[in-house]
């Protein structure tokens, strides 16, 4: 297995709503990656895992709400979202050794009405 | 504060022609360099990447440049075919940032290659 499988695909929430992001990889990669990305713009990071333990938060807003369960999940906990926040949200994973660059998912398209 | 450039939004080639994919970066700490493919609807792909103390790295068609001393990379695709048209992405990283183990890379903001038949 050499993917990252990100659910759901789309989803559309509303402002007061609370929602999950789910990110799974069997490829026993250890580190594991939330980016944000809008339209024309790179992707940007949010959070990094090592080890199941928060590594890297790159200042981003409560609202966003990162957890890795275990070494093959990462979930991304929503609530109060505001329209800015609509977004591509991808999740990546890593090898410890650099030299692969990071494995991709096919992202969730997310948008707050 | 963009770190890593990418200053053409788009490049159209026809088949068979050579590509060239240009990125700029200005942080001197960047030491890995790796180009990322992705189609509409679809995440980021890893292409080929290149350590700081390389000047060049080939996988197939695909060739990237470094020109540490210009802060320069490109990347070449020989012969370029109707499928790699997609948006290409440079990417950097500092591994020292965050001890090799887990990394972060800065993104530019993408070129969209169109080949031609």
């Amino acid at each position: 297995d050499t993917e990252v499988t990100q659910t759901p695909k789309h989803l559309v929430m509303g402002m007061t709503n609370k929602k999950s992001l789910k990110c799974e990889q069997h490829m026993g990669h250890r580190a594991m990656y939330w980016y944000k990305q809008k339209a024309k713009k790179p992707p940007e990071l949010m959070f990094v895992y090592s080890y199941e333990k928060l590594s890297i938060n790159e200042s981003v807003p409560s609202r966003f709400s990162p957890e890795c369960p275990n070494s093959s999940l990462l979930n991304l906990h929503l609530h109060a979202l505001q329209p800015e926040d609509s977004a591509l949200y991808l999740c990546a994973s890593s090898p410890s050794h650099s030299n692969y660059g990071y494995t991709f998912g096919s992202g969730t398209r997310l948008t707050v009405v | 504060d963009q770190q890593v450039k990418q200053n053409s939004p788009s490049l159209s080639v026809q088949e068979g022609r050579i590509s060239i994919l240009n990125c700029d970066y200005t942080n001197s700490m960047f030491d890995y360099f790796l180009w990322y493919k992705k189609y509409p609807a679809e995440g980021p792909t890893f292409l080929i990447s290149i350590s700081s103390i390389k000047d060049k790295n080939e996988d197939g068609r695909f060739t990237v440049f470094l020109n540490k001393s210009a802060k320069h990379l490109s990347l070449h695709i020989v012969p370029s075919q109707p499928g790699d048209s997609a948006v290409y992405f440079c990417a950097a990283s500092d591994l020292q940032y965050s001890g090799g183990s887990n990394y972060k890379l800065t993104f530019g903001k993408g070129t969209l290659l169109t080949v031609n038949p």
